[in-house]
């Protein structure tokens, strides 16, 4: 069975701080990894996607990169801002037909001005 | 063009009681999936419809239900509501049951009384 832990729980960092959030899944057997963003009592919102094939995916400000043989990844946000406070979600896809997400319980991020 | 909309906003039952809640997709996506998000407990795969068809279903009793109409949106059932059923329950959407990336709703609250 699939498991996705992300540790911290929880994280508050100085603006203008380069970060690194971690995920790490038990199964190396997977389609597809995805991290996503929530802000309090909203949905999610994708922000990358990598598929098993690929060691990383970039945009903007963000960089998340996949160690499968580890069973690690992580997301890069460089030069922080408040405005990226939210909890940061990590899911993966396993291999197999109609297999389904499953999350970690993600980690909350605080930005201090 | 419009996101995946889900209603209600916010709903309130009391124990035994039937809840409905209903999706509807972006324009032109055929997958929908329902989350249940609880206090502690993380982001838990629900269901998991594509075009009309049931495709997957995660660990939790008969009493939760739904269905698929024939223009994608969707309604989760829950029959005999029970006080930890309290939750956010997200719904997604994507292009198809092979594209990754979901899309979520806001979510619909729950409280069970």
């Amino acid at each position: 069975k699939q498991e996705v832990t992300q540790i911290p729980a929880a994280l508050s960092v100085p603006e203008g701080e380069n970060l690194v959030l971690n995920c790490s899944f038990t199964d190396s057997a997977i389609y597809n990894l995805q991290w996503f963003r929530q802000d309090p009592g909203k949905g999610l919102t994708s922000l990358l996607l990598i598929q098993s094939s690929q060691r990383e995916q970039t945009s903007g400000r963000l960089n998340a990169s996949l160690d499968k043989s580890s069973g690690r990844s992580t997301l890069y946000i460089a030069a922080s801002q408040p405005g990226d406070s939210a909890t940061y979600l990590c899911a993966v896809r396993p291999t197999g037909a109609n297999s389904k997400l499953t999350f970690g319980k993600g980690i909350t991020l605080s930005v201090r001005p | 063009e419009a996101g995946v909309t889900q209603s209600p906003t916010h709903l309130i039952k009391t124990r035994g009681q039937q809840a409905t809640l209903r999706c509807s997709p972006i324009s032109g996506h055929t997958s929908v999936y329902w989350y249940q998000q609880a206090l502690g407990l993380g982001l838990q795969f629900l269901l998991w419809y594509d075009e009309g068809e049931e495709r997957n279903r995660g660990n939790f009793p008969p009493r939760f239900s739904g269905r698929q109409f024939p223009n994608y949106s969707s309604e989760l059932n829950v029959n005999a509501l029970e006080l930890e059923d309290s939750a956010l329950y997200l719904c997604a959407s994507s292009l198809s049951f092979s594209t990754d990336t979901q899309y979520f709703g806001p979510g619909t609250r729950l409280t069970v009384l």
